[in-house]
């Protein structure tokens, strides 16, 4: 069964320091996400992007943030000055439709800011 | 955010009974809902969906039940296996809005044999 895999599983940085999360979405999936779930907490929505642009974006995702598909497969978000708050498992997500369509998702980047 | 709640933390089921987990909402715009399950170290995995315009969804041995006029849904899973055991999370979108999911905070399910 096709999935979504993301590397790394785990990425520990520096506060300050930027991070790229990678993720390569399941092939005929049009819409891609991502959550994060910080410890303890729900897992929250950060991003979505379709044909080449953020669709909707919350509150958490701010200027720090920057999603991107370089090419036809992956699928990027990156983080410019990480502090320790971003400390989180990262999802990254894909659905063929924007609407009515469940979401698949990753094993998550854990991300370890220290 | 309190808008996707799932009361119970944890439901301890025997196997081959029944599981119920239950899952409120307070936003009357929700108009999808998912069951994710989710085991430690792996991301959320798809289970079953229900649109706003049925009460109920099946597919093997789960079936998902939406009562809207008490914002109310739960997902049944029979019989239970101790291969079921894992974190059961609800959640909810909205149109406008496509698939910005809005999560519940999971039940830890266990299925003793």
């Amino acid at each position: 069964e096709p999935e979504v895999t993301q590397t790394p599983s785990h990425q520990v940085t520096q506060m300050g320091q930027e991070v790229i999360l990678r993720c390569v979405p399941i092939s005929n999936h049009l819409y891609f996400y991502w959550y994060r779930q910080i410890l303890g907490q729900k897992v929250e929505f950060l991003v979505s992007f379709y044909n080449n642009e953020i669709s909707e974006k919350s509150e958490i995702f701010d200027d720090q943030f920057s999603v991107e598909r370089p090419d036809g497969s992956n699928f990027t978000l990156k983080i410019r000055s990480t502090k320790l708050e971003d400390s989180a498992m990262y999802f990254c997500a894909s659905s063929e439709r924007t609407a009515n369509s469940p979401l698949h998702f990753g094993n998550g980047t854990r991300l370890t800011v220290t | 955010d309190q808008q996707v709640k799932q009361n119970s933390p944890s439901l301890s089921v025997q196997e081959g009974r029944i599981s119920i987990l239950n899952c409120d909402y307070t936003n009357s715009m929700f108009d999808y809902f998912l069951w994710y399950k989710k085991y430690p170290a792996e991301g959320p995995t798809f289970l079953i969906s229900i649109s706003s315009i049925k009460d109920k969804n099946e597919d093997g041995r789960f079936t998902v039940f939406l009562n809207k006029s008490a914002k109310h849904l739960s997902l049944h899973i029979v019989p239970s296996q101790p291969g079921d055991s894992a974190v059961y999370f609800c959640a909810a979108s909205a149109e406008p809005g496509g698939n910005k999911l809005v999560f519940g905070a999971g039940t830890i399910l266990r299925v003793k044999s």
